[in-house]
Parts: C-alpha cells; sequence; structure tokens
C-alpha cells in the first residue's frame, strides 16, 4: 500500500538532546513537508522540500534541522535549540501535478520532554 | 487579520443533523481549497478539493466555494458519530509553489 510512515509513534526527549522523526513516502511525490500541531494552534509550517537536496524554511524553523538525500525520505531532527518541543509533528507529501497543492498526512510523532 | 479564519468550536449536534463548517480568508490569490478531517491523535486526510467557485458533492458532504466573499463552507448531511473529528480548511494560492494555509479547525461531536 502506499503511504507515508512516520516513526517512531511516540519519543521522549531529555533536556540538551538532539532527536531526529523519521518520515518516508512510497507514494513517490516530488514535495514532503513538516508541521507541528499544539492544542488551539492548528498546523504550523517547519519546512518543506520540493526536490532531493533543497528545502526551505517554513514558519517556525528555528530549533529545527531537515534534509533531503532521497526523494522518498524526509528526517526532522528537533535540536536542543528548540525549547518547547512537546507537540504532535505532521509529514506530509505532494505532487507537483495533478490535484495542485493537496497534501497527504502520515500518523504523527508525539514527542514530549522528560 | 490572519489569512484564514476558521471558528474552533466546539460544535456538538445530535445524529442525523445537517452541520455547516466555514472559513472565511482574505488572501483574493487563494485558487484551490480543500477540507482535512482529523480524527483524535491520527493525521489528517483530504476529504474534499475544489478550485473553483460553486459546489462539489461526495456522498454525505458537499463543498461550498463563494469567492467573490471569500467563504468557503463544508456541509455534513445525515450526520453520524462517525463524523466527530477536527475539520481544517486549507487553502493554496495559484500561483508558485507556495504551501497550503490551514485554518486551525473545528472539533465536531455527533451525539448518537
Amino acid at each position: 500500500d502506499g503511504g507515508i510512515t512516520q516513526s517512531p509513534k511516540y519519543l521522549f526527549r531529555k533536556e540538551g538532546q538532539n532527536v531526529t522523526l523519521s518520515c518516508e513516502q512510497n507514494l513517490n511525490h516530488d514535495a514532503m513537508y513538516w508541521y507541528r500541531q499544539d492544542p488551539g494552534q492548528g498546523l504550523r509550517l517547519i519546512y518543506y522540500s520540493q526536490i532531493v537536496n533543497d528545502f526551505q524554511k517554513g514558519d517556525i524553523a528555528e530549533g529545527y534541522s531537515v534534509s533531503r538525500e532521497k526523494k522518498e525520505s524526509f528526517p526532522l531532527t528537533v535540536t536542543s535549540a528548540q525549547k518547547n518541543p512537546t507537540a504532535f509533528y505532521l509529514c506530509a507529501s505532494s505532487t507537483l501535478q495533478g490535484m495542485i497543492g493537496a497534501l497527504y498526512f502520515g500518523a504523527g510523532t508525539r514527542l514530549s520532554v522528560l | 487579520q490572519k489569512e484564514v479564519e476558521q471558528d474552533p468550536g466546539p460544535l456538538s449536534v445530535p445524529e442525523g443533523a445537517i452541520v455547516s463548517l466555514n472559513c472565511t480568508y482574505s488572501n483574493s490569490a487563494f485558487q484551490y481549497f480543500m477540507w482535512y478531517r482529523q480524527y483524535s491523535r491520527k493525521g489528517p486526510e483530504l476529504l474534499m478539493y475544489t478550485y473553483s467557485s460553486g459546489n462539489k458533492e461526495d456522498g454525505r458532504f458537499t463543498a461550498q466555494v463563494d469567492k467573490s466573499s471569500k467563504y468557503i463552507s463544508l456541509f455534513i448531511r445525515d450526520s453520524q458519530p462517525s463524523d466527530s473529528a477536527t475539520y481544517l480548511c486549507a487553502l493554496k494560492a495559484g500561483s508558485g509553489n507556495t504551501p497550503l494555509v490551514f485554518g486551525k479547525g473545528t472539533r465536531l461531536s455527533v451525539i448518537a
């Protein structure tokens, strides 16, 4: 089945620690995205990538980093510089053809601070 | 003024009711309009997609776009308890590779 796989489902971070959230897609989509969701805040864009080896900052990129070495993969690192990392993180992908802009989401990773 | 405004609710209706969910927007460059449904602790799923003014129907769901008023709606007929979720509107400008702009979502509860 085609889709987006996020792992792990739950993640705990100790203070000062960097953690990496995995996102893999087998939809052959060109673009991939990371969003953060907090209660009452809606979805906020962290980073997005239209093609391999290229990515752009979203609205709240500070304290996060990404890489896009393969079309299928777009991992997100939450660095120690992100002082309030507790949130629900969603990865998404989209095709640049057909239904322009329509995003397909993974099941999410819930990150908490120990 | 935010680009997209959506009443967060919560909205509670009895089973079988017609539900109306709405978003308003300020940027006339938006040309693609979507509705997502998100169950608790899950990722959002695309429910409706449209790129023109007027109505689009899919089963019990109807998406309506009024570009002149900058107003979009999602109607749910014969609502079911399984429709209980958060509904997010999402809009995209027609030009360039600009990402979607999301509303904050409306939480809906359908009571049996």
